[in-house]
């Protein structure tokens, strides 16, 4: 069964360093989103991505998140300058959504990336 | 997007069947209700979808009555691994971001 993929499973870093967080959504799959969940928390949408563009985002995802989808495969996630509480879970999810979709809203969600901001 | 009201939290035993309702007073004509599952320290996996009436799959049971105001969902002879949070969660558009609530927590017994 495909399944989305992210790296890597748990990144370490220093407060005000930058971080690239990847996910590889499934192959045929046509929307893409980051979500994030704090420790303990709900989990939180940060970003949606079709057609090699942002189609939404949320209050969190400012000016020190960005998104791009560099070649057909990979989804990354960059935050510069990170602060402590971006310490999180990071999920990427994709969406099939094509013509033959009749599923509303069946998100395939990776296993996530654990952030560590010290 | 409409809002949801589930439980915070929910207990039951092994073999037993469980019942989740989740209650979505303002949803729209176009909504689908749709259920995801989380267990710790992995992300959220889909469940089950429906519009009316009743759905079934290998996983769960989706009731939902002519109003479409709550629905519930069944888990028939839960197992510990069935532990999890599960969210309620309504959507209009097939690729409508997800606004997950705080869920039901579901603590399964032996």
């Amino acid at each position: 069964e495909p399944e989305v993929t992210q790296t890597p499973s748990h990144q370490v870093t220093q407060m005000g360093q930058e971080v690239i967080l990847r996910c590889v959504p499934i192959s045929n799959h046509l929307y893409f989103y980051w979500y994030r969940q704090i420790l303990g928390q709900k989990v939180e949408f940060l970003v949606s991505f079709y057609n090699n563009e942002i189609s939404e985002k949320s209050e969190i995802f400012d000016d020190q998140f960005s998104v791009e989808r560099p070649d057909g495969s990979n989804f990354t996630l960059k935050i510069r300058s990170t602060k402590l509480e971006d310490s999180a879970m990071y999920f990427c999810a994709s969406l099939f959504s094509g013509p033959s979709g009749k599923t509303y809203n069946e998100q395939f969600f990776g296993p996530g990336t654990r952030l560590t901001v010290l | 997007l409409a809002k949801t009201t589930q439980p915070i939290s929910m207990d039951s035993y092994e073999g037993q069947e469980v019942n989740i309702t989740c209650s979505h007073n303002n949803i729209a004509t176009n909504d689908y209700i749709t259920w995801y599952q989380q267990f710790p320290s992995q992300g959220p996996r889909f469940i089950i979808q429906g519009y009316k009436t009743k759905v079934t799959n290998e996983v769960a049971s989706l009731f939902i009555p002519a109003d479409r105001k709550s629905s519930t969902l069944s888990l028939p002879r839960v197992s510990l691994s069935d532990t999890a949070v599960y969210y309620c969660l309504v959507a209009r558009n097939r690729d409508d971001k997800i606004i997950f609530g705080k869920g039901t927590r579901l603590h399964i017994l032996p």
